[in-house]
């Protein structure tokens, strides 16, 4: 079974600019999550998406944004990129949301390793 | 509140010893309290989980250890191993509600031959 997907694997960007960053979940997952880990400040929570809809939001600013396609795969967006954007974003995945009753757990990948110059 | 506390930051074992990583909690609505392994360059991979209600959970050489009423909770890694050498986090999250994790800061663990 193929595990969760992150493309591209790096990212170079300039200040100002914006910055697409893409997952596709384990097979049969509906649930994708985006956390930041940037060094410092260990992994923090950015977006949940299920069902195509923003479930939870963490405290970051709105050009953080995102959104899930119809087949489950997610996208984060980047605006305005600022040089602390620079961190690796890293894609989780869960069967579905746990009050569904089914198992929680998630499963990350490998990571896009975001840099701003 | 939303804090998880993670100690130590660094840990050197010697191959064959045991590696204990400690990690706090305050907010009592935690529920799930996963632990994940990170070796460099890779994402972070789902080692164990425990749920309140057990206090101990083991599989293969990985045991959690949950002591509710202290809100702590701790990861044993018997005959540690020079491929454990890794960075350690835990987590903690609320079941049927925001479902995100909440991260300690890791811990880096070293096992010399």
């Amino acid at each position: 079974e193929a595990g969760v997907t992150q493309s591209p694997t790096h990212l170079i960007k300039t200040r100002g600019q914006q910055a697409t960053l893409r997952c596709s979940p384990i097979s049969g997952h509906t649930s994708v999550y985006w956390y930041q880990q940037a060094l410092g400040l260990g992994l923090q929570f950015l977006l949940w998406y299920d069902e195509g809809e923003e479930r939870n939001r963490g405290n970051f600013p709105p050009r953080f944004s995102g959104r899930q396609f119809p087949n489950y795969s997610s996208e984060l967006n980047v605006n305005a990129l600022e040089l602390e954007d620079s961190a690796l974003y890293l894609c989780a995945s869960s069967i579905a949301p746990s009050w569904t009753g089914s198992s929680y757990e998630q499963y990350f990948g490998p990571g896009t390793r975001l840099t701003v110059t | 509140q939303q804090q998880v506390k993670q100690s130590p930051q660094s840990l050197i074992v010697q191959k064959g010893g045991i590696s204990i990583i400690n990690c706090a909690y305050e907010n009592t609505a935690f529920d799930y309290f996963p632990w994940y392994q990170q070796f460099p360059g890779k994402g972070p991979a789902l080692l164990i989980a425990i749920r309140p209600d057990v206090s101990e959970k083991k599989e293969g050489r990985f045991t959690i250890s949950f002591n509710k009423s202290a809100k702590q909770f701790s990861l044993h890694i018997m005959d540690s191993q020079p491929g454990d050498s890794a960075t350690y986090f835990c987590a903690a999250s609320m079941v049927g509600g925001s479902e995100k994790l909440v991260f300690g800061k890791g811990t880096k663990l070293t096992v010399n031959p």
